[in-house]
């Protein structure tokens, strides 16, 4: 199995420009969702899904767009990149929501200058 | 008051210690609690789930004492490649279809030195 894939593994952008992280997962898991790490902070979700067509909003909302048009995808979208979204993002699907073990991706380094 | 709190470290241990981390929590009605590893530059993985009655898996003990809100993880007989940060995770346990969600602490870091 895959698992829990996500693309790119790298990124520059320039503040301003947009762009979409994907993730996808091969597990037909129901829940997932997007975090972003950064030094000292710890893990801070972004948003979550949990399934088909059910979004919501986690910590850290602001600046970012998703959507889940399929059970395997589940894109996060920079809307307009500004420096302070410079992190590392991570993807996650899980069975069950908040109580079985989730799943991450590979993680995004996302620079933006 | 943070959410999930643990010791930053870092823990710098000899081969062989045995080393404990805990890591409090602020919301009564969490229901899951889990412990995760994370090498340097990688994704979080899980290491063991912590139940109410402790459980253990090898060398890695976990505690939950609920009425302190607490949870610890015990490592025993440390080995180089349980060098890593370990971050301690809580389901926050909100009521509502799609409300449960995880809340990770910062991580403690851990070098065992040979």
């Amino acid at each position: 199995n895959a698992g829990v894939t996500q693309t790119p593994k790298f990124q520059v952008l320039k503040t301003g420009q947009s762009m979409t992280l994907q993730c996808a997962q091969d597990m037909n898991h129901e829940y997932m969702s997007w975090y972003r790490q950064d030094p000292g902070m710890g893990l801070r979700l972004i948003h979550y899904s949990v399934g088909a067509g059910i979004t919501d909003q986690g910590e850290v909302p602001n600046g970012y767009n998703v959507s889940r048009s399929t059970t395997e995808d589940f894109p996060l979208r920079l809307l307009s990149a500004a420096p302070s979204q410079t992190s590392v993002y991570f993807c996650a699907s899980s069975y069950g929501v908040g109580v079985t073990e989730a799943f991450f991706g590979q993680g995004t380094r996302l620079t933006v200058v | 008051r943070k959410e999930v709190e643990q010791d930053p470290g870092p823990f710098n241990v000899p081969e062989g210690a045995t080393v404990a981390f805990n890591c409090t929590y602020s919301n009564s009605a969490s229901q899951s609690f889990f412990w995760y590893r994370q090498d340097c530059r990688k994704e979080p993985k899980l290491l063991m789930s912590v139940y109410s009655s402790g459980n253990e898996d090898g060398r890695f003990t976990a505690q939950l004492n609920r009425a302190s809100q607490y949870i610890s993880l015990l490592i025993r007989d440390s080995k180089l490649s349980d060098s890593a940060t370990y971050l301690c995770v809580v389901n926050s346990g909100n009521s509502g279809a799609g409300s449960y969600q995880l809340t990770f602490g910062k991580g403690t870091k851990l070098s065992v030195i040979p």
